[in-house]
């Protein structure tokens, strides 16, 4: 298996634009994870899926956030209208089942910059 | 959530042992103990976890102590590859979905 994909690897965008990150979870896992990751704040989850349905979006930051799972190979992260301070390293994570015994296995990353 | 202590960073001769400690003094019955470790420039990736008993995989051992307010990783033979921040992480156990909440970690330097 290819693991999980993101795209793209690095975004260099102004503020005040529209950015978009993907991800493609790994084949058959039915829950996907969103997390940010700064020097400032560490590793946070921003938001969780699981069958497709957000279960927990309690670590979006804002309105200027939005996340979609349209179907259970694709997922979005939207940022409109980005800020210098959503630059970050974003990352997706899939994991076959939900709980506290599964493993969660993360994508390589967006990095991105608010200009 | 029950929070975890680790120590900032820690050193490590190449293909000696590593013992990576983990204190969490307010974990409840049900919570499991995990350990991931993210690497330069990658996403975090799943080390091992436990919830009393010590465990063995292919990557490390974790030893869990009797009381479970503590554990430890142990990397038998570390390699320069095993260079990285590692995570100490209570999930709770039960009806959960098991929330990973990642503290600052202990980054490992491993010397040539």
């Amino acid at each position: 298996d290819a693991g999980v994909i993101q795209s793209p690897r690095h975004e260099v965008t102004e503020m005040g634009q529209e950015v978009t990150l993907r991800c493609k979870p790994i084949s058959g896992h039915n829950s996907l994870f969103w997390y940010r990751q700064t020097m400032m704040r560490g590793l946070e989850l921003l938001i969780y899926f699981n069958n497709n349905v957000p279960i927990d979006d309690s670590g979006m930051p804002e309105d200027r956030f939005s996340a979609k799972m349209p179907n259970a190979s694709f997922s979005t992260l939207k940022i409109q209208p980005s800020e210098p301070r959503d630059s970050a390293v974003y990352f997706c994570a899939s994991s076959p089942f939900s709980g506290s015994t599964d493993t969660q296995y993360f994508g390589p990353g967006t990095r991105l910059t608010v200009l | 959530d029950a929070k975890t202590t680790q120590p900032n960073s820690m050193e490590s001769n190449e293909e000696e042992p590593v013992h990576l400690p983990c204190n969490h003094s307010t974990i409840s019955g049900t919570d499991y103990i995990h350990w991931y470790r993210q690497l330069p420039s990658q996403g975090p990736e799943y080390v091992i976890h436990g919830l009393t008993s010590n465990v063995n995989n292919r990557m490390a051992s974790l030893a869990i102590a009797e009381d479970r307010k503590s554990s430890t990783l142990i990397l038998h033979r570390a390699t320069l590859r095993d260079a990285a921040v590692y995570y100490c992480i209570l999930r709770v156990g039960g009806t959960s979905y098991g929330k990973l909440t990642f503290g600052q970690g202990t980054i490992l330097t491993v010397h040539p």
